[in-house]
């Protein structure tokens, strides 16, 4: 079974652009989940989708954004950018009906930077 | 806010000897606890779960739960050079909220 995939895995941008993350999960994984990871903060969970739709988000601005197609394929938006959301962008997923008590299942990685 | 704490190391330990990973967490409420492993470069893979008080072994791993002091230990027995990495301590507030990361602890296995 394919693992979760990841596209593109490096990104240059600068700052004010804007940029699509791509998120494929393991066939029969329903939920996807990103996360922001820098040397400072850490992993951080940016939010959840389910079925198309949102369940969960964590506490970063409205420039990070996301959306899941019916296929389960998910991607992240990040408009305006700034120096500061240089990082490691992962998600991860699960078969989701209870997506934090499962294993979850990362993938590789968009590293971003940001100049 | 809630928040999972970790000494960010390095932690060196000789090859063989037991090296021994702490975490506490801040919502007493807390259910579900997980310990990630990362090698450098690479994405978190999952090591271990623990939702009960007390130990649960898998091979030369032993996470140790204790609610009461909300702390949750990883032990790594017989430690191999393969085991350097950064460990990631994760817990879970319920069974639908989000998982909140510690910041990793850097292991070092000194062969």
């Amino acid at each position: 079974k394919a693992g979760v995939t990841q596209t593109p895995r490096y990104l240059i941008k600068t700052r004010g652009q804007q940029v699509t993350l791509s998120c494929s999960p393991i066939s029969g994984h329903r939920s996807v989940s990103w996360y922001q990871q820098t040397p400072g903060q850490g992993l951080q969970f940016l939010f959840e989708y389910f079925s198309e739709t949102q369940r969960n988000k964590g506490n970063f601005p409205g420039r990070f954004s996301g959306r899941q197609f019916s296929n389960s394929r998910s991607e992240m938006n990040v408009s305006t950018l700034e120096l500061g959301d240089s990082a490691l962008y992962l998600c991860a997923t699960t078969p989701g009906t209870s997506p934090f008590q499962e294993t979850q299942y990362f993938g590789p990685g968009t590293r971003l930077l940001v100049l | 806010q809630k928040e999972v704490e970790q000494n960010s190391g390095p932690l060196s330990v000789p090859e063989g000897a037991i090296a021994s990973l702490n975490c506490t967490y801040s919502d007493r409420g807390s259910q579900s606890f997980f310990w990630y492993r990362q090698y450098s470069g690479k994405s978190p893979e999952l090591i271990m779960s623990i939702y009960s008080n007390g130990d649960k072994e898998d091979g030369r791993f032993t996470a140790q739960l204790n609610k009461a002091s909300q702390y949750v230990s990883l032990l790594i027995r017989d430690s191999q050079p393969s085991d350097s990495a950064t460990y990631l301590c994760a817990v879970s507030p319920n069974r639908d909220d989000k998982i909140i990361f510690g910041k990793g602890t850097r292991l070092h296995i000194l062969p």
